[in-house]
C-alpha cells in the first residue's frame, strides 16, 4: 500500500471548519483513500473513504484533488468532541497501514 | 447493528504468564483482522481472517502469539509467555468482506509488569 504523509498536529477553533490534508503521491490506480480516526482510549472510528470523487457523509466532506496525488477530510463544524488523532490511510486489501495521524485540537 | 465485541477491556499480568482476548465480530462479517496498538504509534496488524481461515499472520510473532477463529465467527488472541514489550492495546476489527470498511473494537489494554 502507497503511504501516507500528515502534518503531526492541528489546531481549530470551535465552530470552524477543519481542514485536514494528506499527501499519497505513490497511490495506485486501485488504492482508495480512507480516513479513519480515534479518540483517546477507543478503537479507531471510520469516517470516510474515496477513490476518485470527493464524497460527502453526515460526518464529513473528503476532497481528493485530480490527479489523486493528495486529499483534504472536512470537518464542517468542528465541536470539542472531534478532538482527536486522524489517520488517513491508502488501502487496496487486507490490512489497515496506519501512520501516526494527525492530532487535532478543537480550541474552545 | 451492535459493532465489534472485545473482552476484557483492560488486563494487567506478570511476565512470562499467559493471556487471552476475545472478539465477536458484527453479524455476517466475514473477515477479522487482529492490530496490535502501543503507545504513541499508530495500529499495526498482526493477523487477517477471512471466515475461519488464515489470510495474513506475516507480523505475528508466531513464536509467543496464536490465534484463532475455528467456527469463522468469534475469534481469540493468545501470548504465552508475555513480554514486557507486548503492553499495547490489542483491536479487532472486522469487514463483510476482505475489501470492505473495517470496523474496529474497544480494544483490550495489556499491561505486562
Amino acid at each position: 500500500d502507497a503511504k501516507t504523509t500528515q502534518p503531526t498536529s492541528m489546531d481549530c477553533a470551535e465552530g470552524r471548519a477543519a481542514n485536514l490534508p494528506c499527501n499519497h503521491s505513490t497511490i495506485s490506480g486501485n488504492e482508495y483513500v480512507y480516513w479513519y480516526r480515534q479518540i483517546h482510549s477507543q478503537g479507531p472510528q471510520y469516517i470516510i473513504h474515496g477513490l476518485k470523487n470527493n464524497e460527502t457523509n453526515e460526518m464529513a466532506s473528503l476532497i481528493i484533488t485530480e490527479d489523486r496525488k493528495s486529499s483534504t477530510l472536512i470537518l464542517p463544524h468542528a465541536t470539542l468532541r472531534d478532538t482527536a488523532v486522524y489517520y488517513c490511510i491508502v488501502w487496496s486489501a487486507d490490512g489497515l497501514t496506519f501512520g501516526k495521524g494527525t492530532h487535532l485540537i478543537i480550541q474552545p | 447493528e451492535a459493532g465489534v465485541a472485545q473482552s476484557p477491556r483492560y488486563k494487567i499480568i506478570e511476565k512470562r504468564q499467559s493471556v487471552a482476548f476475545w472478539c465477536n465480530p458484527i453479524s455476517g462479517h466475514a473477515t477479522l483482522y487482529w492490530y496490535q496498538q502501543i503507545l504513541g504509534q499508530g495500529p499495526k496488524l498482526l493477523i487477517q481472517f477471512q471466515n475461519n481461515g488464515v489470510v495474513d499472520d506475516s507480523q505475528l510473532p508466531k513464536d509467543r502469539f496464536s490465534a484463532e477463529r475455528l467456527k469463522g465467527v468469534d475469534s481469540t488472541l493468545k501470548i504465552q509467555p508475555a513480554k514486557l514489550e507486548d503492553s499495547a492495546v490489542y483491536l479487532c476489527a472486522s469487514s463483510f468482506w476482505g475489501r470492505d470498511t473495517q470496523y474496529f473494537g474497544p480494544g483490550t489494554r495489556l499491561t505486562v509488569l
